[in-house]
């Protein structure tokens, strides 16, 4: 039974790019959250994904976007790049309202 | 915002020893979870604890929940080589938000 997978590893980009990263969740989860968490920070809610909408959301700008399909796979999108959204994204999974499972997350750096 | 706070930040001891993290938090919550995160890649769920229980043990693990002092412990017992990694406490804030909210994590290097 494969966990949490995410895609990809490692992913280099400029400032004002844009970057898909991307999520698939442990089998019979439904839910899926995103968390960033910079160099020695404890990592910070991003939104949650289930039933294909945006159920919660934590603070950030509305460049971050995302999205979850009919198969509960999840895409975490972030536009006009800043130095400052390098982090480790970490995206997780769960049934509602039990203990959400992390994935290896994916490394961005943003030069 | 940092929800939880883990104290101390860093954490050194020698393989046998124990290791004890503290986890303070601000409002109220659901439940307290535990999570270990080996050289910045992904957390591994530890334990959970509900805000009705005040102990729970897992193998090498005992965790406690003082809701009255908002704050909590995590005691590893006989500690090893591999237990080196960071902590992390997250909690769902009480009231039907499940987004996990973690504080900045202990970082523990046992030395063999």
């Amino acid at each position: 039974d494969a966990g949490v997978t995410q895609s990809p590893t490692h992913l280099i980009k400029t400032r004002g790019q844009q970057v898909t990263l991307r999520c698939s969740p442990k089998s019979g989860h439904d839910t899926v959250s995103w968390y960033q968490q910079a160099l020695g920070q404890g990592p910070q809610f991003i939104f949650q994904y289930y039933e294909e909408e945006e159920r919660q959301r934590g603070n950030f700008p509305d460049r971050f976007s995302g999205h979850q399909f009919p198969n509960y796979s999840s895409e975490l999108n972030v536009n006009a790049l800043l130095l400052g959204d390098s982090a480790l994204y970490l995206c997780a999974s769960s049934t509602i309202k039990n203990i959400q499972y992390f994935g290896a997350g994916t490394r961005l750096s943003v030069l | 915002s940092q929800q939880g706070e883990e104290d101390p930040q860093a954490l050194s001891i020698q393989e046998g020893e124990n290791a004890t993290m503290n986890c303070s938090y601000k409002t109220s919550i659901n439940n307290l979870q535990w999570y270990r995160q080996n050289s910045g890649r992904g957390l591994v769920h530890l334990i959970l604890i509900r805000s009705n229980e005040r102990e729970k043990h897992s193998g090498r693990l005992r965790v406690t929940l003082d809701t009255s002092k908002k704050s909590s412990s995590l005691l590893i017992t006989a500690s090893r080589a591999a237990d080196t990694a960071s902590y992390f406490c997250a909690t769902d804030v009480q009231g039907g938000s499940e987004k996990l909210v973690f504080g900045k994590g202990t970082k523990l290097t046992v030395n063999p």
